[in-house]
């Protein structure tokens, strides 16, 4: 089984700028997660899916970070415009169950400049 | 308050040995479920083990054991007979669940960097 891909791995941008990264899925899993983590800090969740719907979205830090998920497979998250403090690993996850069993991506590196 | 609380912020082992990576949560959800997960220098996150509060035994995997001690909210992974390939970063994880439902949310710790000494 093909695991979580998301691309691009890294990503350096300016300031002001707009970035979006890609998670694809393992086909089948209906949950997907994006976590973030903030150079030296914990990684914190941003955002849950189930299918195409956003189940939670409580972690998202404001209002220039837009999740989609089309159709329910593949998943992004568009940074607009993109600000310093959004430099960071991004990580995608995704699992059948929401109890256990998630697979993490090997995350995409942001660096805003 | 910290949820998850990984107090080691670094850890050396000698090759063969066994080690105790620490990890303390704090949750009053009577349902809860405990991960560690490995993420070595390539960046992926490679889930190790998993603990449900509800499980009588603790979890092994392998070389992975989780100490499980519901009373002191502590849930402690051993790696026994380390490798160099070990040499990670270890975070230890917790999914509550409100009202008994789970939702998938993970709270992690800050981490715990493993270095296997040769």
């Amino acid at each position: 089984e093909a695991g979580v891909t998301q691309f691009p791995s890294h990503s350096v941008i300016e300031k002001g700028q707009t970035v979006t990264l890609r998670c694809d899925p393992i086909s089948g899993h209906d949950n997907l997660y994006w976590y973030r983590r903030v150079m030296g800090k914990e990684i914190k969740f941003l955002l849950h899916f189930v299918k195409e719907s956003k189940q939670d979205e409580s972690g998202m830090p404001n209002n220039r970070f837009l999740a989609e998920r089309t159709g329910g497979t593949y998943s992004t998250l568009k940074v607009q415009p993109a600000e310093l403090e959004d430099s960071g690993v991004y990580f995608c996850a995704s699992s059948r169950s929401s109890y256990y069993g998630y697979t993490f991506g090997s995350g995409t590196r942001l660096t805003v400049v | 308050a910290q949820k998850i609380t990984q107090t080691q912020p670094g850890m050396f082992v000698q090759e063969k040995e066994a080690v105790t990576l620490d990890c303390t949560y704090d949750t009053s959800d009577p349902s809860y479920g405990l991960f560690w997960y490995k993420q070595p220098s390539s960046g992926e996150m490679i889930f190790l083990i998993y603990q449900g509060s509800y499980d009588q035994q603790n979890a092994t995997e392998g070389r992975y054991s989780l100490n499980f001690q519901k009373a002191r909210k502590s849930a402690n992974l051993v790696i026994s007979a380390s490798q160099l390939g070990d040499s990670a970063m270890y975070f230890c994880a917790m999914r509550e669940d409100a009202g008994g439902t789970s939702y998938g949310k993970l709270t992690f710790g800050q981490g715990t960097i493993l270095t296997v000494h040769p």
